[in-house]
């Protein structure tokens, strides 16, 4: 039973560059959440997707958007990058509201 | 902000010991769930243990167990008998609407 897997595992990009983040879910859930968590800190919630349409948003900019494909399979995209935006990138995928969110292994982007 | 404090940065114990890490958290909703993550030096969030707000009975899995304290909003977990590998960051986590809010983690070192 495949857990949810991101790639890429590690990322280095520099300012003013795009980024996208890939996440397969765990097998039968339906629901992909994507969280940002900087060193030292939790993570921080960007935004969560069901049914191909974000369901809700974290405080985060719109240079962070996403998307969500039929396969429930989901892309987390960031335009113009800034130092700030160095951070392991984590997403979850859950079976329906309040279910316990499982985790992938993250992607660590860099940003030079 | 409906926040999750995590007051110990950092917490010690014997292996064999029993070790509490605290977590508070603010919250006006009356259906809401808790959670405690953990996240070893591999970076994958793993859960530990599940906790709903409707139910007064403490949740425990196996040498983890919780004190929910709901009037005070109080959700601290007990682990028994330590081991060497339950070292890692854990967080704490309430769960309400579509998305999960992490404290700032607290890093749990096993003594051999």
């Amino acid at each position: 039973d495949a857990g949810v897997t991101q790639s890429p595992t590690h990322l280095i990009k520099t300012r003013g560059q795009q980024v996208t983040l890939r996440c397969s879910p765990k097998s039968g859930h339906d629901t992909v959440s994507w969280y940002q968590q900087a060193l030292g800190q939790g993570p921080q919630f960007i935004f969560q997707y069901y049914e191909e349409e974000e369901r809700q948003r974290g405080n985060f900019p719109d240079r962070f958007s996403g998307h969500q494909f039929p396969n429930y399979s989901s892309e987390l995209n960031v335009n113009a990058l800034l130092l700030g935006d160095s951070a392991l990138y984590l997403c979850a995928s859950s079976l329906r509201i309040g279910q316990p969110q499982h985790f992938g292994d993250g992607t660590r982007l860099s940003i030079l | 902000a409906q926040t999750v404090t995590q007051s110990q940065p950092e917490m010690s114990v014997q292996e064999a010991e029993t070790v509490t890490l605290s977590c508070t958290y603010d919250t006006s909703e009356s259906d809401y769930y808790l959670f405690w993550y953990k996240q070893p030096p591999s970076r994958q969030m793993i859960l530990v243990i599940r906790q709903e707000a409707y139910k007064q009975q403490n949740a425990t899995e196996n040498r983890f167990s919780v004190n929910f304290q709901k009037a005070a909003k109080s959700f601290s977990l007990k682990i028994s008998d330590s081991q060497l590998g339950d070292a890692a960051m854990y967080f704490c986590a309430r769960h309400s609407g579509e998305k999960l809010t992490f404290g700032t983690g607290t890093r749990l070192t096993i003594i051999p």
